[in-house]
């Protein structure tokens, strides 16, 4: 099956400065991979998504790329704002096929003011 | 995208009591899901919640000890039975389109058992 990792564990940035979070997924035929950020005492929220059709998205400071042939994806968050300090999820599923989503780890973000 | 509420938020059990939460969404959606996620872990997926028909269970997971309801297009509930304090955890309802594509959680019910 499916198996989903995620790099770092933890990450801290100054105020200002970008992060990046990577992850790596094993099942060639994934085709969706979202991102949620999960603030303290909250479920997770969906920030931004990928389909393999697609190399690269963006909204406002986060973006998402994807390599399909390396099998990874990866979220950047530019300009980086204490409010921005949480755990990011990144998933992998097979939509269209009724595969429910690969959870990685999870990355804990501080944002350093 | 969809709201979704859970309740109760959180809650204190004791051993070998069962616990009923409840997850409604604002739109009917075709799926909706149950996960578990561990103090500073990961979701991990207890079943899928099917309209009309059993849920559909994770390897480690059964009926028995998860039952699961969803009498219509916009509710569900999760059921923990003889709880014990490995029970102990958050308990997340999620809703998506056809597929699972696009999902939405809700805010949790945080569960303690003594």
């Amino acid at each position: 099956g499916e198996n989903v990792e995620q790099h770092p564990s933890t990450l801290s940035v100054q105020e200002g400065d970008s992060a990046v979070i990577k992850c790596t997924y094993s099942d060639s035929a994934s085709n969706y991979f979202p991102w949620y950020k999960q603030e303290l005492g909250k479920g997770p929220q969906l920030i931004i998504d990928i389909r393999s059709n697609v190399g690269e998205k963006k909204d406002q400071r986060i973006a998402v790329t994807l390599n399909k042939t390396a099998k990874h994806f990866s979220l950047h968050i530019t300009e980086t704002q204490p409010e921005d300090s949480a755990v990011y999820f990144c998933a992998a599923s097979k939509v269209n096929y009724g595969q429910n989503f690969v959870f990685g780890p999870g990355t804990r973000l501080s944002v350093l003011p | 995208s969809a709201v979704i509420s859970q309740k109760p938020s959180r809650d204190i059990c004791q051993r070998g009591t069962s616990l009923t939460i409840q997850c409604q969404v604002d739109s009917q959606v075709t799926m909706m899901f149950w996960y578990r996620q561990q103090p500073g872990q990961s979701l991990t997926l207890i079943a899928t919640a099917n309209q009309g028909s059993e849920a559909t269970y994770e390897s480690g997971f059964v009926i028995d000890k998860f039952p699961i309801s969803r009498p219509n297009l916009t509710f569900s509930t999760l059921t923990v039975s003889n709880m014990s304090p490995e029970d102990s955890s958050i308990y997340l309802c999620s809703a998506g389109g056809v597929s699972g594509e696009t999902q939405y959680f809700g805010p949790g019910t945080r569960l303690l058992v003594l």
